[in-house]
């Protein structure tokens, strides 16, 4: 059974806009949250990552949105590119039991 | 510093068959998975490592047998091959869970 819920399946955007992918979780010993990026034929590759006591973290056009009592996190893609086309994957990482858990996982496509 | 490295990359088994895929490391990592990757399903765990001579089960074991004899390898067996095991296997491996992990570039895996 899948621990964390991703949305949508897949993704379609524009040139310049806006990209949000969405996860949930229910297991509260997860205190990890990274999400991945993954391009054809390719492995994932870790993009951006937080811990449940930070409410947003960003790195350059990248923004990750906590909220832990709704237990749901988000990446948002801003000023989306078309080399930001690929398959993401939110994750959580299980305190204790020392294992990473995946979503579904976006398929995104930039629109040039 | 070659990463994580996936034998073969791509293999067509007869059901019934057996083999071992392949998983190197050289980053001196504990911390070693197995994932394997459908359309829809994303990436759910097979069997994990936290160190060498220590190894557990993840989401889907049926069918699959890990050892940790070294801190650099970690191979995956299938028993006797089914269709269902058509799939694309991921290795993977992080110096700490929360480190974020580091993957191979898959091996793509056909049972006919």
């Amino acid at each position: 059974q899948q621990q964390v819920k991703q949305s949508p399946q897949s993704l379609i955007v524009q040139k310049g806009g806006i990209s949000i992918i969405n996860c949930a979780y229910e297991n509260t010993a997860f205190d990890y949250f990274p999400w991945y990026q993954q391009f054809p034929g390719k492995g994932p590759a870790l993009l951006i990552a937080i811990r449940p006591d930070v409410s947003e973290k960003k790195e350059g056009r990248f923004t990750i949105s906590f909220n832990k009592s709704a237990k749901q996190f988000s990446l948002h893609i801003m000023d989306s590119q078309p080399g930001d086309s690929a398959t993401y994957f939110c994750a959580a990482w299980i305190q204790g039991a020392q294992k990473l858990v995946f979503g579904q996982g976006t398929r995104l496509t930039i629109n040039p | 510093n070659a990463g994580v490295t996936q034998t073969p990359k791509f293999q067509v088994l007869k059901t019934g068959q057996s083999m071992t895929l392949q998983c190197a490391q050289d980053m001196n990592h504990e911390y070693m998975s197995w994932y394997r990757q459908d359309p829809g399903m994303g990436l759910r765990l097979i069997h994990y490592s936290v160190g060498a001579g220590i190894t557990d089960q993840g989401e889907v074991p049926n069918g699959y047998n890990v050892s940790r004899s070294t801190t650099e390898d970690f191979p995956l067996r299938l028993l006797s091959a089914a269709p269902s095991q058509t799939s694309v296997y991921f290795c993977a491996s992080s110096y700490g869970g929360r480190r974020g992990y580091t993957f191979g570039s898959g091996t793509r895996l056909t049972v006919v």
